[in-house]
């Protein structure tokens, strides 16, 4: 089992959609969890943090933590052709302190 | 959020010649900051991990005496990569942890291309 799963995709939405974004880790003790946003030959940038089991909204994005059942996902509201881009979830490793990725979903949003 | 700059954004350079990246956080300290490599259309490699004033800790199968890390201050590292051959040529990715929140934001990363 991978520390960190994401679905590949690509997941493809229309514009206007809700896009949403699923990850499960496998650290029962992580604490500390973040999405990243990667366009194609950039770096990635931080979206959302999320530590609380719960909602967490920042404008169109919200992201939620469920501890219990080790999942945390990204919901995008009004998607827009300029979402598209690679997702990364990643968990604060308990264990090493470092950030584990997952290995990212494509979002495709289509006019 | 946090800045992170990274110098340069790209470089071409010469097979057996060095390089050096530097990675700076703008507005905020940082004690730890990290190095990436990423081959396109492949996944984030984490290198190393560099902490201000102690010596880098490197991922396994990374070569410390050619991958060299100084972390002097609390908002700059720099990467030299030594001997460059062109199996080098990637983007290397900086990345720096917001203390309080342990919150890791990511340099624009540098280009190298080694002829």
């Amino acid at each position: 089992q991978k520390e960190v799963e994401q679905n590949s995709g690509p997941l493809s939405v229309p514009e206007g959609a809700i896009a949403s974004l699923n990850c499960t880790y496998s650290d029962r003790v992580s604490q500390s969890f973040f999405w990243y946003r990667q366009y194609s030959g950039k770096s990635p940038e931080l979206i959302m943090s999320i530590y609380s089991n719960g909602d967490k909204e920042d404008g169109r994005f919200t992201a939620q933590l469920n501890k219990a059942s080790q999942y945390v996902s990204l919901l995008i509201r009004d998607s827009q052709p300029s979402d598209s881009a690679t997702y990364l979830c990643a968990v604060l490793s308990s264990n090493t302190g470092k950030l584990i990725f997952g290995q990212g979903t494509t979002l495709q949003v289509k006019p | 959020g946090a800045v992170v700059s990274q110098h340069p954004s790209r470089v071409i350079c010469k097979s057996g010649t060095s390089v050096k990246i530097e990675c700076r956080s703008l507005d905020f300290q940082a004690t730890t900051m990290f190095w990436y490599r990423q081959f396109p259309k492949q996944s984030l490699m984490l290198m190393a991990t560099s902490n201000e004033g102690s010596k880098a800790t490197y991922e396994q199968g990374v070569e410390k005496d050619k991958f060299l890390i100084n972390h002097a201050s609390l908002t700059l590292s720099t990467l030299t990569v030594t001997s460059a051959h062109p199996e080098d040529s990637s983007f290397y990715i900086c990345s720096a942890r917001e203390n309080l929140r342990n919150e890791q934001y990511f340099g624009p990363g540098t280009r190298l291309t080694v002829t």
